[in-house]
């Protein structure tokens, strides 16, 4: 049974970076895509980034440069770093498994989420 | 347009059809899926590729597509199905992005 588990810190100082780690049990972290999915207290769901196990990372535009995203395969874990941080990122952050099946239409689909961490900005 | 619309409410009776949509260039070429919410709870996949179903995804979920519109559907709604459906997709403007819809709060009366 693949199972994700987000960790780090619940309270981040502004304009400090937040730094959140994703331990995948039950599975490789190789051969995935592994993404950041986050949720601002009362509204929907935002798409953050994602990384491949060889590194390949692609992020949402509007975060891009202040986003910084590794893997470790060794540990069977990643990582995201939020730079420059405002009230404006309080929210669960949750870590997800990304699938690709490629085709005439492609689909992607998140099949296995973490429970979330609770992060909040705030002096 | 990288933008997935959804209506922000629908209501179904018990036992009713219940049907959710979401529209956006992007599903013209890419399929969409489909994730419920629970309060205090993380997303859970339910409908992913043409229409399929996760394991232990009831068979009363089922997913369709037409042009640049997705539909959820839940046939014979339970009091269990009440929760918050997001639709996700790429964004065909920028190909490596993903992008979810708004949400859709689902009641079942």
């Amino acid at each position: 049974q693949v199972q994700l588990q987000e960790s780090g810190p619940g309270l981040v100082k502004p304009s400090e970076t937040l730094s959140l780690t994703c331990t995948v049990s039950g599975a490789s972290i190789s051969g995935h895509h592994w993404s950041w999915i986050r949720q601002p207290p009362g509204k929907g769901l935002e798409w953050i980034s994602y990384i491949s196990y060889s590194g390949t990372t692609n992020y949402d535009p509007s975060l891009k440069s202040r986003v910084i995203l590794s893997v470790d395969t060794a540990k069977n874990q990643f990582y995201l770093n939020l730079t420059s941080v405002t009230p404006a990122d309080t929210g669960v952050y949750y870590c997800a498994r990304r699938i690709r099946v490629l085709g005439v239409v492609n689909d992607v689909h998140f099949d296995i989420w973490g429970q979330g961490t609770m992060v909040f900005v705030s002096s | 347009s990288s933008e997935l619309t959804q209506d922000p409410a629908v209501s179904v009776a018990l036992g009713q059809t219940a049907r959710i949509t979401c529209q956006g260039d992007s599903l013209r070429n890419f399929y969409a899926s489909w994730y419920q919410q629970k309060p205090g709870q993380a997303p859970i996949l339910v409908i992913y590729g043409k229409n399929n179903r996760p394991s232990g995804i009831p068979d009363r979920f089922s997913g369709s597509s037409s042009g640049n519109t997705a539909a959820l559907t839940i046939t014979g709604a339970q009091a269990e199905d009440e929760a918050d459906y997001y639709c996700h997709s790429r964004d065909s403007t920028y190909y490596h992005r993903d992008v979810f819809g708004s949400g859709t709060k689902v009641t079942v009366l």
